[in-house]
């Protein structure tokens, strides 16, 4: 069974780098696409981006001034990272295996709250 | 692009059947077959109920069903159940390798 599981700091301050990563057990990440989707409090859903296996990412037009996904496959992980943080950024950080929709997403980590806050 | 339009709440007996329609434009919904759906209970992560406006994945009860018609996309629930009151988001392919979610609704089952 595909687990997957975010990990980094709950707190950032504004104007600083929000980073976090995903570890994926139970499955390859070879050869599959993996995405970041967050989710404001009280809020719905928002695409931030994915990458696939071989490095290609793409990104949400409104945070793509901001944000970056890398993978590396020799420790199951890929990563996301987000300049200039203000409060709006608050939010449940999800990793899940897939794209939104064409297929959709199976697979969701448990989600992390990262909190902008100084 | 902005988020897809969805009613911010709808509800049904059990029993009854409920449709939750996504309305976005020719650039997202109305261009591309790659609706997909998904509940979510509070805290929870998300779970796909549906892909490709209208694929169900394995273990979600026939239940559940999508449709689209022009720039609208639905999602049906027939025969509401307990279990079935949660949060339901969609989400189109919007061209050029980016997504949009739509801004969710909640289901209750009275």
């Amino acid at each position: 069974q595909v687990q997957l599981q975010e990990s980094g700091p709950g707190l950032v301050k504004p104007s600083e780098t929000l980073s976090l990563t995903c570890t994926v057990s139970g499955g390859s990440i070879s050869g599959y696409y993996w995405s970041w989707i967050r989710q404001p409090p009280g809020k719905g859903l928002e695409w931030i981006g994915y990458i696939y296996s071989s490095g290609s990412a793409y990104y949400d037009p409104s945070l793509e001034s901001r944000v970056a996904i890398s993978v590396d496959t020799s420790k199951s992980q890929f990563s996301l990272t987000l300049r200039s943080v203000t409060p709006a950024d608050t939010a449940v950080y999800y990793c899940a295996r897939g794209k939104p929709s064409l297929t959709g997403v199976v697979y969701w980590g448990q989600g992390i709250l990262a909190t902008v806050s100084s | 692009q902005s988020a897809l339009t969805q009613p911010r709440s709808v509800s049904g007996s059990p029993g009854q059947s409920v449709t939750i329609p996504c309305t976005g434009t020719s650039s997202d919904v109305g261009g591309y077959n790659y609706v997909s759906w998904y509940q979510q209970h509070p805290g929870k992560a998300p779970k796909l109920m549906i892909y490709d406006v209208t694929k169900r994945p394995s273990g979600v009860p026939d239940r559940f069903s999508g449709s689209k018609s022009g720039n609208t996309a639905s999602l049906t629930i027939s025969g509401l159940q307990a279990e079935d009151e949660a949060d339901y988001y969609c989400c189109s392919y919007a061209g050029k390798y980016t997504y949009v979610f739509g801004i969710g609704t909640k289901v209750t089952v009275l």
